[in-house]
């Protein structure tokens, strides 16, 4: 099993609908867990942290299963800049120190 | 926002050279990193640097990779013989502490052509 696995998409969605993203860890200990979005060719940036508890930004929220070992990202009514690769990211080590990434999933947002 | 910077954001070299990429991180940031992204592949880490030396580094950071902060703002990349599988984009990053969830800013990077 992969240390982080998505499914690399490209999803292609219409405005306004809503879209859901899963990720695998395969280490049970893993610490921390985030969500970041990358544009073309450009630097990673971080969408939002992924909490025990689950939490919300806005139009996007992120849940954590341990049990399961899956963390996902709900994107509501999504706008056409919402089109980019969303990583997920995962810490084993603690303190950010070698953060494991997944290859990412392509969202294409379109009219 | 505070930004990490990092020059130049394309460098063309020849396979053999050396080549240095540099970094400016965020100033009152004590963590810092070295990732990099071979296209279409994903993000890898190379190398975190605290307190003046290497915390800890990835098996792709072999002998041929070197990490320096010459002076108190400049976090350096040298790769001293570059090969074609180098060519890539190499992100510099920081943050103040190493807490967990703490957000870790990214430079824009440097694409790493090598010919």
């Amino acid at each position: 099993r992969k240390e982080v696995e998505q499914d690399p998409g490209p999803f292609n969605v219409p405005e306004g609908a809503t879209v859901a993203f899963n990720c695998t860890y395969s280490n049970s200990a893993s610490q921390s867990f985030f969500w970041y979005r990358q544009d073309c060719r450009k630097e990673p940036k971080l969408l939002m942290s992924v909490y025990s508890s689950g939490n919300e930004d806005g139009r996007f929220t992120a849940q954590l299963n341990r049990a399961s070992q899956y963390i996902s990202l709900l994107i509501r009514d999504s706008k056409l800049s919402d089109s980019a690769t969303y990583l997920c990211v995962v810490d084993n080590a603690g303190n950010n120190r070698k953060l494991i990434w997944g290859l990412g999933t392509s969202l294409a947002v379109n009219p | 926002e505070p930004e990490v910077t990092q020059t130049p954001s394309h460098q063309v070299t020849q396979m053999g050279q050396e080549v240095i990429l540099r970094c400016v991180p965020i100033s009152n940031h004590l963590y810092f990193y070295w990732y990099r992204q071979i296209l279409g592949q994903k993000v890898e880490f190379l190398v975190s640097f605290y307190n003046n030396e290497i915390s800890e580094k990835s098996e792709i950071f072999d002998d041929q990779f070197s990490v320096e902060r010459p002076d108190g703002s400049n976090f350096t990349l040298k790769i001293r013989s570059t090969k074609l599988e180098d060519s890539a984009m190499y992100f510099c990053a920081s943050r103040v502490v190493g807490a967990t969830n703490e957000k870790l800013f990214f430079g824009s990077g440097t694409q790493l052509s090598v010919l």
